[in-house]
């Protein structure tokens, strides 16, 4: 079955300590995503990356890194330095295309950090 | 930066439809309309998406003013399993490259 995984689904942390979320996928997409979500709140994006070696800021990339070594994995380092990191994480990927037709972004099952 | 706008929350009879409103008036031309859902921590589901036309799938209608300026999602005989938070999103492209604007949606409850 091609498709996103995300592991751990829940992550405990205490402050001051770095973690770092794993995402892989097997559906052959060169474009990977980072999102964070806060209860009752959209999905907003972190990092993103076209292809590997590659990754871009998204809205509110302070506080994180991220890594795109290989296609299929795109790792999210969740810094001391993010000020509330507790929150739902997200990755998704897609085809890189910026032509007309179906492109949409396929989303792992998540993983929820608790940093106390 | 969502770039749209949908109400909070709806409610919709089981067997019903359920027609969910999105406005993005600041659409430019060759930006497409997606809408995903998300079941309770879960990741999102793609639904359906569109430019101009209206569109139709196995899971969804949805319906594309002239202007652009709004578009109506319409699951045609909704189910209980159809509760969902519904993301009206814009996909822009730049640089040619896809970026999904997520707002914070419509939460559907569908009642029996």
């Amino acid at each position: 079955d091609g498709g996103i995984t995300q592991s751990p689904k829940y992550l405990f942390r205490k402050e001051g300590q770095n973690v770092t979320l794993s995402c892989e996928q097997n559906l052959n997409h060169d474009a990977m995503y980072w999102y964070r979500q806060d209860p009752g709140q959209g999905l907003r994006l972190i990092y993103y990356s076209q292809i590997v070696n590659d990754f871009q800021k998204g809205d509110i990339a302070e506080g994180y890194s991220v890594s795109r070594e290989k296609k299929e994995s795109f790792p999210l380092t969740v810094t001391s330095a993010q000020k509330n990191p507790t929150a739902f994480y997200l990755c998704a990927s897609s085809i890189r295309d910026g032509g007309t037709g179906l492109r949409e972004q396929y989303f792992g099952p998540g993983t929820r950090l608790t940093v106390t | 930066d969502a770039k749209t706008t949908q109400p909070p929350s709806m409610d919709c009879a089981e067997g019903r439809a359920a027609n969910l409103p999105c406005n993005h008036s600041t659409i430019s031309g060759n930006e497409y309309v997606y809408w995903y859902r998300q079941i309770h921590s879960q990741g999102p589901q793609y639904i359906i998406h569109g430019l101009k036309n209206n569109e139709t799938n196995e899971m969804a209608s949805l319906i594309i003013t002239e202007d652009r300026k709004s578009s109506t999602l319409i699951l045609p005989h909704a189910t209980l399993r159809d509760t969902a938070v519904y993301y009206c999103i814009v996909r822009v492209t730049e640089y040619n490259f896809n970026k999904f604007y997520f707002g914070s949606g419509t939460k559907l409850n569908v009642k029996p």
